[in-house]
C-alpha cells in the first residue's frame, strides 16, 4: 500500500541551526501539507503546497520556514534558525484532491 | 476556525459505546475524522462531504449535520484497539485547497 515517508524519524539540533525535514508523498498525489504537533497538543497546520507553490500558510509559518519540491518526488520543510519552541513532531501529508490526507510517520524535532 | 471537540476524554470498558462531537462556528464543506495512537501519525478514518451524510467503517460511524455545522463520531461495542486520540478536521468553503483545521482531540481509553 502506498504511503508517505518521512526522514529522519528523529532529529536533534542546536538552537539557531538550520534543519531540513524530508518527505516523499504518495506518487500520484498533487496536494502536499506540513503539520506539526507539540507534545500532548493538537495537530496544527503549517502550509499547503500545490502546483509548485504555496497555496496556503498559517500564522505559524513565518519567514524562518520554507518549503520546496526540489524534484519530482521529495517535499521538504526547512527551518532556518531553530528555536526551542520549534520542538515538535512534524507531519507531512499528501492527498489527491479534496479527499483524505495521508500522513507520514512524522519527524520528531528536538531543539536543544 | 478551529473546531471544538467534546468530550476531552472518554474512558470505556470493552463493548461499551461512545460518541465524540465536533462543532464549528463556520460553515463546513467537509469533516474528516482521524485516530492517532501515542507516538504515531494520525490515521484517516472517514470523510463526510454532504449535509446529513452518515458513513460507517466497521463499528465506527459518523454523521454530519451541515446546517448545525456539527459532526459526531459513533464508536459501537468498543474494542481495545479503539484506544487513541480522535481528531476531527474541518474544511470550510468549497476549495479543494482548503486546509484542515483540527480540533484539540478526544482521548479515548478502552479497558478490558
Amino acid at each position: 500500500e502506498p504511503e508517505v515517508t518521512q526522514t529522519p524519524s528523529h532529529q536533534v539540533t542546536q538552537m539557531g541551526q538550520e534543519v531540513i525535514l524530508r518527505c516523499v508523498p504518495i506518487s500520484n498525489h498533487l496536494y502536499f501539507y506540513w503539520y506539526r504537533q507539540i507534545l500532548g497538543q493538537k495537530v496544527e497546520f503549517l502550509v499547503s503546497f500545490y502546483n509548485n507553490e504555496i497555496s496556503e500558510k498559517s500564522e505559524i509559518f513565518d519567514d524562518q520556514f520554507s518549503v520546496e519540491r526540489p524534484d519530482g518526488s521529495n517535499f521538504t520543510l526547512k527551518i532556518r534558525s531553530t528555536k526551542l519552541e520549534d520542538s515538535a513532531m512534524y507531519f507531512c501529508a499528501s492527498s489527491e484532491a479534496d479527499t483524505e490526507a495521508f500522513f507520514g510517520q512524522g519527524t520528531r524535532l528536538t531543539v536543544v | 476556525q478551529q473546531p471544538v471537540q467534546s468530550p476531552q476524554a472518554v474512558i470505556l470498558r470493552e463493548g461499551e459505546d461512545a460518541v465524540i462531537n465536533c462543532s464549528s462556528s463556520k460553515a463546513l464543506y467537509s469533516v474528516h475524522w482521524y485516530r492517532q495512537k501515542h507516538g504515531e501519525a494520525p490515521v484517516f478514518l472517514m470523510i463526510l462531504l454532504k449535509g446529513g451524510e452518515q458513513k460507517g467503517h466497521e463499528k465506527i460511524s459518523a454523521s454530519f449535520n451541515e446546517k448545525k455545522q456539527q459532526s459526531s463520531l459513533y464508536l459501537t461495542a468498543s474494542q481495545l484497539s479503539y484506544s487513541g486520540t480522535y481528531f476531527c478536521g474541518t474544511k470550510g468553503g468549497g476549495s479543494t485547497l482548503g486546509r484542515l483545521y483540527f480540533g484539540r482531540g478526544t482521548q479515548l481509553t478502552v479497558w478490558p
